[in-house]
C-alpha cells in the first residue's frame, strides 16, 4: 500500500495552523499513525487510529480521516514543532510510510 | 520509563555480515511485537522486519521484500533483547536502523509504534 504525503515541505510561522495530508493507494480503514522526527532524537508517536492522540502529546495536534484520505493538523505552531512528519499505515504488511513533510520556520 | 537502545552498527564491506541488537527496558518485553525500521541517509523511513510478541512468537516473523532471505529477526526474551542478523549486505543497506515497540495487542494502539530507539548506523562500503 502506497502512501502519498503532501506537501513534501512547508514553511510556517509560530502561531500558524498547518495541515498535512496522507492518501493511501487503497482503503486502510483507520490503521494510520502519524510520527514526528527530529534530528538525533527518537521518533515520536503523535496519533494512532487516524485520530487518537497519543498520551502525553500536546492537544494542538489532531488527526482525522479514514479509508483513503487522512490529515494531520497542528494548531498554533510552537517552536518545538518544526520537524519532519510521517504518516504510516499498519493495515497490512509491508508496513509503509509516506515520504515525509519537512516543516520549517518561515 | 521505556527505553530502547540499539547496538552493533558500524562499517561493513559489501557482501559481509552484521548483527545489530536492541536492548529494551521499562516494559514486559516478551509481551510485545517488535519491529526493525531503517532510514538511508537523507531519505525516508522504511519498514524492515517484524516479530510477534507472546508465548510462541518465533513462529511469526515478517520481512520486507528488499531484505527477505538476507536478514533474520529474532529475540531473546530472557535478555529483553531484539536482534537483526544481516548477511550479503549491499550498498543500499546503508542506513540508520531503528527498533520499535508495537502497541498492545488487542487495543487500538496495536496499530502504531509507541516507542523507538535512537538508531544504529550501519554503513556498507568498501
Amino acid at each position: 500500500i502506497q502512501l502519498t504525503q503532501s506537501p513534501s515541505s512547508l514553511s510556517a510561522s509560530v502561531g500558524d495552523r498547518v495541515t498535512i495530508t496522507c492518501r493511501a493507494s487503497q482503503g486502510i480503514s483507520s490503521y494510520l499513525a502519524w510520527y514526528q522526527q527530529k534530528p538525533g532524537k527518537a521518533l515520536k508517536l503523535l496519533i494512532y487510529g487516524a485520530s487518537t492522540l497519543q498520551s502525553g502529546v500536546a492537544s494542538r495536534f489532531s488527526g482525522s480521516g479514514s479509508g483513503i484520505d487522512f490529515t494531520l493538523t497542528i494548531n498554533s505552531l510552537q517552536p518545538e514543532d518544526f520537524a519532519t512528519y510521517y504518516c504510516q499505515q499498519l493495515n497490512s504488511y509491508p508496513i509503509t510510510f509516506g515520504q515525509g513533510t519537512r516543516l520549517e520556520i518561515k | 520509563e521505556v527505553q530502547l537502545l540499539e547496538f552493533g552498527g558500524g562499517l561493513v564491506q559489501p557482501g559481509g555480515s552484521q548483527r545489530i541488537s536492541c536492548t529494551a527496558s521499562g516494559f514486559i518485553f516478551s509481551n510485545y511485537a517488535m519491529n526493525w525500521f531503517r532510514q538511508a541517509p537523507g531519505k525516508g523511513l522504511e519498514w524492515v522486519s517484524a516479530i510477534a510478541g507472546g508465548s510462541d512468537n518465533t513462529k511469526y516473523t515478517y520481512y520486507a521484500d528488499s531484505v527477505r532471505g538476507r536478514f533474520t529477526i529474532s529475540r531473546d526474551n530472557s535478555k529483553n533483547t531484539l536482534f537483526l542478523q544481516m548477511i550479503s549486505l549491499r550498498d543500499d543497506d546503508t542506513a540508520v536502523y531503528y527498533c520499535a515497540k508495537r502497541g498492545s495487542f488487542g487495543s487500538a494502539s496495536y496499530y502504531s509504534f509507541d516507542y523507538w530507539g535512537q538508531g544504529s548506523l550501519v554503513t556498507v562500503s568498501s
